[in-house]
């Protein structure tokens, strides 16, 4: 079946650092989303992408499409605190199935 | 707007009870669905409704029934609770089809 990867299972980092995510497949997709998700909360759609090689940015986050629509990263610049969460990639292939990475752990030392 | 909504945020139960757990959106979704989320698995699809009036088995059906009441409420039901279905629940919704789904605040589920 279709699987997403993620790793590490955790990253720590230091207040005011830049981090980047990534996730593959050995599958092509044809949109990616990445969410996060607060202790205690559900997941909250952060970035969008719906087109190979497409470059997205909200704020300090910036997700770009894998131009062979089998990979995405994730990228957060100047961490905050409050960046603190696990981060998940999603993506949708040709059934239109939603699938999810396992996500990543994200802690920021102040 | 409030999104998607769940009932209850926390629940007990002991092995064999039974109970619903309710999702409702308002964003005029045709789609809805239900997850759960252990540790160290990520999400898994339990059950979704492309449509009002139709419902399909996801990836982790067992143990597990749903009914969509309509357009915005999506139930998920537990007939007899297992210590295995301990667990927290999503529901999410989207516009049509599987993207871009919006999440509830989620369940959190203890069988003993």
């Amino acid at each position: 079946g279709q699987q997403l990867n993620q790793s590490p299972q955790s990253m720590f980092i230091q207040e005011g650092e830049d981090v980047s995510m990534n996730c593959t497949s050995s599958s092509i997709f044809n949109t990616w989303l990445w969410y996060k998700q607060d202790p205690g909360e559900g997941p909250v759609l952060l970035i969008a992408l719906y087109k190979a090689g497409e470059l997205t940015s909200n704020g300090r986050l910036t997700a770009q499409f894998g131009i062979t629509r089998k990979d995405s990263f994730l990228n957060i610049s100047a961490s905050i605190p409050s960046d603190v969460g696990i981060y998940f990639c999603a993506a949708t292939g040709a059934n239109s199935k939603l699938t999810f990475g396992k996500g990543i752990t994200l802690s920021v030392r102040p | 707007n409030a999104g998607v909504t769940q009932t209850p945020k926390f629940q007990v139960l002991k092995t064999g009870q039974s109970m619903t757990l309710q999702c409702a959106q308002d964003m005029n979704h045709n789609s809805m669905y239900w997850y759960r989320q252990d540790p160290g698995m990520g999400l898994r699809l339990i059950y979704y409704s492309a449509s009002e009036g139709t419902t399909d088995k996801g990836e982790v059906p067992n143990g597990y029934n749903v009914s969509r009441l309509n357009k915005r409420e999506f139930s998920l039901r537990l007939e007899s609770a297992a210590p295995s279905q301990t667990s927290v629940y999503f529901c999410a919704s989207s516009v049509h089809g599987r993207e871009t789904q919006y999440f509830g605040p989620g369940t959190r589920l203890l069988v003993l």
